[in-house]
């Protein structure tokens, strides 16, 4: 079976500063790693996602994140935030040998933009 | 395409009653899922379905059925609500068959059990 955790529950950012959001999982197989993001009264939208190859992956809105396997570690940053992207942000595993469809979440990391 | 959509919006009802959350896509996917969202727990399985006529058990199933007797709609009904039933339903579609595919989530069910 797999898990996540995301370390931080909740994370104040000032407006153009920098932010990484974290996200580690559990896994005894290879997996599939992947970021939503959830706004106010919404449901979730997919940010990015690493399948395999080049383990730095870009998404909408200006994220990145970047998969180290040693580390089980797929952290999600951005260089500089937006009041536009105070959500909830959630990553998810699944693994591909046993059927992709089902994903494990995190606990979320709400993000507040601070002006 | 309306992708997925679920019905109602928001709900409200008092333990013991019953009702059918709805959900359904027109995106001819095979694979439909249901999660709740507890605030500080994420998003969690209750019930899948790889196909019509075939639906199995997720991580919280308990006080949850489901069928699928048609591609587009995978309903999920509570028979008895009880107050630990009050979250965030979230109703999932994704296409099988190849190494991956993205999974398309509706907007979501509130639902408060008094």
């Amino acid at each position: 079976a797999q898990s996540v955790t995301q370390l931080d529950s909740q994370v104040p950012v000032f407006e153009e500063a920098p932010v990484e959001l974290r996200c580690n999982y559990s896994s005894s197989v290879s997996v599939y790693l992947f970021w939503y993001v959830q706004y106010p009264n919404q449901g979730l939208q997919l940010l990015l996602k690493y399948l395999s190859g080049s383990t730095l992956v870009k998404g909408i809105n200006g994220f990145e994140a970047e998969f180290n396997k040693s580390q089980t570690s797929f952290h999600l940053r951005k260089p500089s935030v937006h009041i536009s992207d105070t959500a909830e942000y959630f990553c998810a595993v699944s693994a591909p040998d046993f059927g992709n469809e089902k994903l494990t979440f995190g606990t979320g990391t709400r993000l507040t933009i601070i002006p | 395409n309306a992708g997925v959509t679920q019905t109602p919006k928001f709900q409200v009802l008092k333990t013991g009653q019953s009702m059918t959350l709805q959900c359904a896509q027109d995106m001819n996917h095979e694979y439909m899922s249901w999660y709740r969202q507890d605030p500080g727990m994420g998003l969690r399985l209750i019930h899948y379905s790889v196909g019509a006529g075939i639906t199995d058990q997720g991580e919280v199933p308990n006080g949850y059925n489901v069928s699928r007797s048609t591609t587009e709609d995978f309903p999920l009904r509570l028979l008895s609500a009880a107050p630990s039933q009050t979250s965030v339903y979230f109703c999932a579609s994704i296409s099988s068959g190849s190494s991956y595919n993205e999974q398309f989530f509706g907007p979501g069910t509130r639902l408060t059990v008094l």
